[in-house]
């Protein structure tokens, strides 16, 4: 049982590039989530999934896209990087109860990222 | 207004220290409460849940105030091991999301 697995752990991108950062979980969970996490700003949510084919935004989703295509995939995509996306990214997942409230929340080991 | 404030800190503390740490939320209807604790460079990993009677966990207590719409986490005979930073962390109703406070820093020193 791995939980949830990121790659990469780290990655350098020139300002225009777009790249892909995946996560995985293995729990069956129906929720899932990305975050980021900047000093002194807290983690904020990009953008969340309550089912496969359904994702919705958070707060910061401006210049990030997700899919849900199974209930375990959940990948976030930047689709042209600035240095202000510089941040470590966590993604985030749990399962929903009866009544659709969050149950304790997974994280993934988070990735690095630096957009020059 | 933030939906979850937390002092920053940085909180400095002997070994064996007694420290309390406060969050306070702006949804007053918000049902779920919890407290994440993340290590240096690390993911948020949750410590433990916040209930309405208040609970505790070995030396970590978990306390609610609705009136004031503030959670506290006790810790008890700190130990060198609990050097972190402590998320606050919220749910609020009709939200498919939670809302972390910016965290405060604890460190215990020997």
């Amino acid at each position: 049982n791995a939980g949830v697995t990121q790659t990469p752990k780290f990655q350098v991108l020139k300002t225009g590039q777009s790249m892909t950062l995946q996560c995985a979980q293995d729990m069956n969970h129906e929720y899932m989530s990305w975050y980021r996490q900047d000093p002194g700003m807290g983690l904020r949510l990009i953008h969340y999934s309550v089912g496969a084919g359904i994702t919705d935004q958070g707060e910061v989703p401006n210049g990030y896209n997700v899919s849900r295509s199974t209930t375990e995939d959940f990948p976030l995509r930047l689709l042209s990087a600035a240095p202000s996306q510089t941040s470590v990214y966590f993604c985030a997942s749990s399962y929903l109860n009866l009544a659709g409230a969050l149950g304790t929340q997974y994280f993934g080991p988070g990735t690095r990222l630096t957009v020059l | 207004r933030k939906e979850v404030e937390q002092d920053p800190g940085p909180f400095n503390v002997p070994e064996g220290a007694t420290v309390a740490f406060n969050c306070t939320y702006s949804n007053s209807a918000s049902q779920s409460f919890f407290w994440y604790r993340q290590d240096c460079r690390k993911e948020p990993k949750l410590l433990m849940s916040v209930y309405s009677s208040g609970n505790e966990d070995g030396r970590f207590t978990a306390q609610l105030n609705r009136a004031s719409q503030y959670i506290s986490l006790l810790i008890r005979d700190s130990k060198l091991s609990d050097s972190a930073t402590y998320l606050c962390v919220v749910n609020p109703p009709g939200a498919n999301n939670l809302f972390f406070g910016t965290g405060t820093r604890l460190t215990v020193i020997p």
